[in-house]
């Protein structure tokens, strides 16, 4: 199985200022297709998670542009640019490469 | 698009539990199905997974020999069936459909599971 590492797991942020999380794979996410096969959830208090980013860097509908993800291989971010009140939760990696898919522990956001 | 889970249960140590879930507003066989735990006050945990198309399956190997997940075309509708049930299965447990490649992403809203005597 594919082991998922979030760093930090707890992240307090000022609103507007920005914050990034970190995910590292234990195998590389690539598959044939070239594709990084990492996606990034956030889980809001008492809701199911919510797909921010698939495919390492791409939005899903409706998810704000101050949310970015980047990586390659095994190492891979999610970078908020401006912090909202909004954006507390809880951030989860997850790959998409092969089966079992897994999960990182999560990174619990919440506003200093 | 809708993804509609069964309400909660309450079951004893050593029983089986089975969750549905229905899907509406897309093509229930474009995308598999997947199972997904979340223990109280813990993170995400895989099961598994079913393919509509040919209700074929896969497990987490930490769920193989007491998990089954199925799929009904006809009703458009996923199960989940866990046995030999343990407090530590007292958990919530989403359903989720969608592809990997195109952003579509839906999930469940959760169905509770308590196991208690």
């Amino acid at each position: 199985d594919i082991l998922m590492t979030q760093s930090p797991l707890s992240l307090p942020v000022t609103p507007g200022e920005p914050a990034s999380i970190s995910c590292r794979s234990s195998q590389s996410l690539l598959y044939s297709d070239g594709y990084n096969y990492l996606d990034w959830y956030l889980q809001k208090p008492g809701q199911p998670p919510q797909l921010l980013i698939y495919l390492t860097s791409n939005r899903a509908s409706g998810v704000p542009d101050r949310f970015n993800g980047s990586g390659s291989g095994t190492s891979f971010t999610l970078k908020i640019t401006r912090v909202e009140a909004e954006d507390v939760g809880v951030y989860y990696c997850m790959q998409a490469v092969q089966t079992p898919r897994t999960f990182g522990q999560g990174t619990k956001v919440e506003i200093k | 698009v809708q993804v509609e889970q069964s309400g909660a249960e309450v079951k004893p140590p050593g029983s089986t539990v089975r969750i549905s879930c229905k899907v509406s507003g897309y093509t229930f066989t474009e995308y598999y199905l997947h199972w997904i735990k979340q223990a109280p006050g813990k993170g995400l945990e895989w099961m598994g997974l079913v393919d509509p198309e040919d209700d074929g399956s896969v497990y987490a190997e930490r769920f193989q020999g007491r998990l089954t997940i199925t799929a009904d075309t006809s009703l458009d509708t996923a199960y989940m069936e866990l046995s030999s049930l343990t407090s530590e299965d007292t958990a919530l447990y989403y359903c989720r459909t969608g592809g990997s490649t195109n952003g579509f992403d839906m999930w469940g809203q959760g169905t509770m599971v308590i196991v208690s005597s």
